[in-house]
């Protein structure tokens, strides 16, 4: 079946440690998205990626890192500067049409807590 | 910046009452929308879409919104709701060129059978 694979699902941090959660697709989506998502705060965007080997920030990238080396793959990392990383986090992708805007495809999500 | 509203944060209806949430963004340019759900432990869905044409848009399960230029809406309408409609409700925006989705903050509905 098609679709997003996100992993883990559930994930715990030490204090000072880097994580890197996972992101697969087998859609053959040129888009990749990062989301936080809070309670009462919706969905924040964190990270994109058009196409492989360049991704950019969205609007709360400080403390996390992205690679987009495989168009089928975008981990992300909560580095250790990221002070409040608990969130759920999840990940989407979508086609790439000139002028509209396809739907995004979500993963199931990971669950980020601090130890 | 480009941005997206959700004025309505928690809403409680009973069984068959109408409901309309609202969503407003902010950009001057063209957007696409879209009213995403989120039912309980399950990923995060469409329900509908506009890019373009009729600013009155069908989607799945008897939901609709309206496309409202002038004043930078986008609200979801459903006649008559039932107990299944309990979830949380996302709009978003995307606009042409800068390939990001901006969503607004959520509504969660509540239907009481």
């Amino acid at each position: 079946d098609g679709g997003i694979t996100q992993s883990p699902k559930y994930l715990f941090r030490k204090e000072g440690q880097n994580v890197t959660l996972s992101c697969e697709q087998n859609l053959n989506h040129d888009a990749m998205y990062w989301y936080r998502q809070d309670p009462g705060q919706g969905l924040r965007l964190i990270y994109y990626s058009q196409i492989v080997n360049d991704f950019q920030k969205g609007d709360i990238a400080e403390g996390y890192s992205v690679s987009r080396e495989k168009k089928e793959s975008f981990p992300l990392t909560v580095t250790s500067a990221q002070k409040n990383p608990t969130a759920f986090y999840l990940c989407a992708s979508s086609i790439l049409l000139p002028g509209e805007a396809e739907k995004l495809f979500f993963g199931s999500g990971t669950q980020l807590s601090v130890l | 910046a480009q941005s997206v509203s959700q004025h309505n944060h928690h809403v409680i209806l009973s069984e068959a009452a109408s409901l309309e949430l609202g969503c407003n963004y902010s950009y001057g340019g063209t957007v696409n929308l879209f009213w995403y759900v989120q039912y309980p432990g399950q990923h995060l869905q469409l329900l509908l879409k506009y890019f373009s044409g009729d600013p009155l848009v069908k989607g799945i399960k008897g939901f609709e919104a309206e496309f409202i230029k002038s004043k930078f809406s986008f609200n979801l309408r459903k006649p008559s709701v039932q107990w299944s409609d309990t979830a949380e409700y996302f709009c978003a925006a995307y606009t042409s060129g800068t390939y990001k989705y901006i969503f607004g903050t959520g509504t969660r509905l509540k239907v009481l059978a």
